[in-house]
């Protein structure tokens, strides 16, 4: 079974309205962290935010929130007042740190378009 | 305070070649790992470490070897190049307890 499933290959947005990124997860671990990286044109997997399954709050970064739903299991990623800049791919990721090796495992990706 | 530093950035191999990919990082993280990206797919892991002399078996290990002789450094080498690892590789590292994790440039390898 996937881990990490994110449903939406692609999504359009216009410029300066929010964007939520879907992402669903599958563990038994009753630690974990949740993880969204932006993987832009030049290729580069760039840290966005982090959600720690004991965290009681969503956890926000800038513009960027994470809708943390433990019981749904979900951990989609809120982005607010969109920017050109945010067009590039975006991969929600999973540690769990009871496995063995507590290795980050990754979606399929989101690819964002933002129109001007 | 370098991060993680990869290399080559760019490689072309023949099929049935051999090479080490490069990965070191200067931030005393225990954890190591390799990823391959392919196109339009999300990162899997080859390989990891979490500490000096202890490796481990990822998703996609076949054709990779690793070894881990210090902290810092952990190369990744193809024993017998074949087209189907044609991909972008990503070394990463972390604190075992921690959260951040610190990817490398990559290194886009291509075998004809």
């Amino acid at each position: 079974a996937q881990k990490i499933t994110q449903t939406q290959p692609g999504m359009f947005v216009q410029e300066k309205e929010a964007v939520t990124l879907d992402c669903t997860y599958d563990t038994s671990d009753p630690s974990y962290g949740l993880f969204w990286y932006k993987q832009p044109s030049s290729g580069e997997m760039i840290f966005l935010i982090y959600q720690g399954s004991y965290d009681q709050q969503n956890a926000t970064e800038g513009r960027y929130s994470l809708n943390f739903q433990k019981a749904r299991k979900s951990a989609n990623l809120v982005i607010s007042a969109s920017q050109l800049g945010d067009s590039a791919m975006y991969f929600c990721a999973m540690r769990e740190y009871n496995n063995a090796g507590n290795m980050l495992t990754f979606g399929g990706g989101t690819r964002l378009m933002v129109k001007p | 305070n370098a991060g993680v530093t990869q290399t080559p950035k760019f490689q072309v191999l023949k099929t049935g070649q051999s090479m080490t990919l490069q990965c070191a990082q200067d931030m005393n993280h225990e954890y190591m790992s390799w990823y391959r990206q392919d196109p339009g797919m999300g990162l899997r892991l080859i390989h990891y470490s979490v500490g000096a002399g202890i490796t481990d078996q990822g998703e996609v290990p076949n054709g990779y070897n690793v070894s881990r002789s210090t902290t810092e450094d952990f190369p990744l080498r193809l024993l017998s190049a074949a087209p189907s690892q044609t991909s972008v590789y990503f070394c990463a590292s972390s604190y075992l307890e921690g959260f951040g994790y610190t990817f490398g440039s990559g290194t886009r390898l291509t075998v004809v």
